[in-house]
């Protein structure tokens, strides 16, 4: 099946500073790519969804300034987290949908984002 | 908007038996999509089984298999021969139809056990 890469893995950051998170389709073009926070033992939630070549559309009350969504290639999406505090500490999921834009969505990894 | 529901936190069976997960969902729309996601402890979302809403036929994948009923709007995960590999996170998403965001809408997730 399709492979989606999301990198990094795990990162630990100071209080006020900013993360980048990678999310990339290896064997397929993602024209859209959404981008989901979750809390421990609860569901995903959806963040934004971005689309490649315009701005992302994010969900009510999820911070665009706080949290800057890139989708600039048809392979890549990134997520940056700007001057995170603790409560930014979770674990953030992307996922994205091929370019025949079928249902089916492939799932990254996942980032636990721990902020100290 | 759409909502997605799972009455379940968390269920516990002993292995080799079956087991059924509970979804129900809210949609005004006709055509639409519906899954069933694994997510086990290494937290990488595993799709289980997907289900075309305009397909009366049950979907079926192995051991994994589901009772959609459309007019209750109700989609319940049957897994049989339950196996100590099947011990994850599960959950029901619902996916708008194709023309909209197509973005996938979660349930709060079952915990499933399978004890030896």
């Amino acid at each position: 099946g399709a492979v989606v890469s999301q990198h990094p893995s795990r990162v630990i950051c100071k209080s006020g500073t900013s993360v980048k998170i990678e999310c990339r389709s290896l064997d397929f073009q993602a024209t859209t790519m959404f981008w989901y926070r979750q809390f421990p033992k609860k569901s995903l939630m959806l963040m934004a969804t971005s689309n490649e070549g315009s701005k992302a559309t994010y969900e009510q009350g999820v911070e665009k300034d706080k949290f800057l969504i890139n989708h600039a290639s048809l392979t890549l999406s990134t997520l940056t987290v700007t001057s995170a505090h603790p409560e930014d500490s979770s674990f953030y999921i992307c996922s994205a949908r091929d370019w025949g834009g079928n249902e089916k969505l492939f799932f990254g990894s996942g980032t636990q984002l721990s902020v100290l | 908007a759409q909502t997605v529901t799972q009455s379940q936190p968390e269920m516990s069976v002993q292995e080799a038996e079956t087991v059924t997960l509970s979804c129900t969902y809210d949609t005004s729309e006709n055509n639409y999509y519906l899954f069933w996601y694994k997510q086990p402890p290494s937290r990488q979302m595993i799709l289980v089984i997907r289900q075309e809403a305009y397909k009366q036929q049950n979907a079926t994948e192995n051991r994994f298999s589901v009772n959609f009923q459309k007019a209750a709007k109700s989609f319940s995960l049957k897994i049989s021969d339950s196996q100590l590999g099947d011990t994850a996170m599960y959950f029901c998403a619902f996916m708008e139809p194709s023309g909209g965001a197509q973005k996938l809408v979660f349930g709060q997730g079952t915990r499933l056990t399978i004890n030896p």
